[in-house]
This record gives structure tokens, sequence and C-alpha cells, in this order.
């Protein structure tokens, strides 16, 4: 297995433009998490998804961020439209459920917006 | 409300010196807990979990439901141990919620 994938590695964006993170989670994990990561505020949930459905949303910071899962092999957060401060390293992870394995990460994207 | 709590930022150590990591956490259930590591610009890895009571790459950690802690150990510190280390806690969702982290640096 590949593991969790995410793509792009690194993008860079002007600000107010309209920026996509994708990931594949691990055949087989029904639970799929974003986390954002920052020096200021370190490891923030984002949004989690279960059998492809959104469970909870509260991390998402504002109305200008969206996730989707489309289908249990593929999902996306949306940025639209982005701002320097939304400058981090996004990580996406999946899971069986209830976790008691813990989660395997993907390599992450680093967002810069300028 | 759950929470994790590492209270140091930033851990030295010299190489073959122990090393503990603190973590304390709050949680109204019988809590899953984990250590990860991230390695400089990598993804976190999974090192530890509670109920598997394993020791990975030197490191343990003893649940410490009276003091609900769950410290991170390691007898001899290694010059390739220096990372990031985050405690993490899981609720009955699955949900990760994650401590603020130690970095280490293990010099030489």
């Amino acid at each position: 297995d590949a593991g969790v994938i995410q793509s792009p590695r690194h993008e860079v964006t002007e600000m107010g433009q309209e920026v996509t993170l994708r990931c594949k989670p691990i055949s087989g994990h029904n639970s799929l998490f974003w986390y954002r990561q920052t020096m200021m505020r370190g490891l923030e949930l984002l949004i989690y998804f279960n059998n492809n459905v959104p469970i909870d949303d509260s991390g998402m910071p504002e109305d200008r961020f969206s996730a989707k899962m489309p289908n249990a092999s593929f999902s996306t957060l949306k940025i639209q439209p982005s701002e320097p401060r939304d400058s981090a390293v996004y990580f996406c992870a999946s899971s069986e459920t209830g976790a008691n394995y813990g989660y395997t990460f993907g390599s992450g994207t680093r967002l810069t917006v300028v | 409300a759950q929470r994790v709590t590492q209270p140091e930022k930033l851990l030295s150590v010299f190489k073959g010196a122990p090393v503990e990591l603190k973590c304390n956490y709050s949680y109204s259930g019988s809590p899953e807990l984990f250590w990860y590591v991230q390695y400089s610009r990598q993804r976190l890895q999974l090192l530890l979990r509670h109920i598997s009571r394993e020791s990975i790459k030197g490191f343990t950690a003893d649940l410490n439901k009276g003091e609900t802690s769950f410290h991170l150990k390691k007898p001899f510190a290694q010059e390739e141990d220096s990372a990031m280390y985050y405690c993490a806690l899981t609720d009955s969702w699955g949900k990760l919620q994650f401590g603020a982290g130690t970095q280490v640096v293990v010099t030489p």
C-alpha cells in the first residue's frame, strides 16, 4: 500500500486565488481527517469524514474553506479565496473507524499564499 | 472536555542521556492514547499506542490513570531521536486530538 497520498506537495499561490488540496486515503480506511499545522497553533483538526460523510467540521476556520469526499478513495480541501494567513502545512490522515490503531498521515501539502 | 497537555515546548538533551517527554490528559471516559513523531519536514508517524504496550526505537510510555499521564521515555537518547513529538488522545468517535508538541534536540 502506498499510504495516504496528498497532492500537491507544495503550492505557492497569490492572495485571492482558489486552492485545491487533494488526498487519497488508504484503501479500506473509512475515516478521513484534514489537519492544518502552523508554528503558532500546532496541529488543528479542520474536518473529518466517516464513510464519506462529514461528521465534524467545527474546525473549519471560515466559509472560505470547504471539503468534500465524493467517494471512499478521494477527498479535497478547497480554499476560496486564499489569504496569506492560510499559509501552513495541510495534512490528510486516514484510519479504520475507532482509530484504535492510530492514524496514517500523508506527507502534507505546504501551502504558501503571497 | 478532553484535553492533551504537553508542558515542554523544547527539550534539549545530550546523546546517551535519558529523555522523558511529559503528557497529561483530561478525558471523561477511558482514553486511547498515542505518541506520534515528526522528523524534520516529514509526515507524522505513529510511534506508540498505549494499548499495545510496545517499545519502539527504545521508547516506552506508560498510562497512569491516577495521574492522568502518558509520559514518553527513553533511557539513552540518540541524535536521530531529534524530532517533534506529539501526544494524542482519541474520543469515542475516533477523533484524534493532539497536544502542542515537544521539540526534542539531542546534541552530541
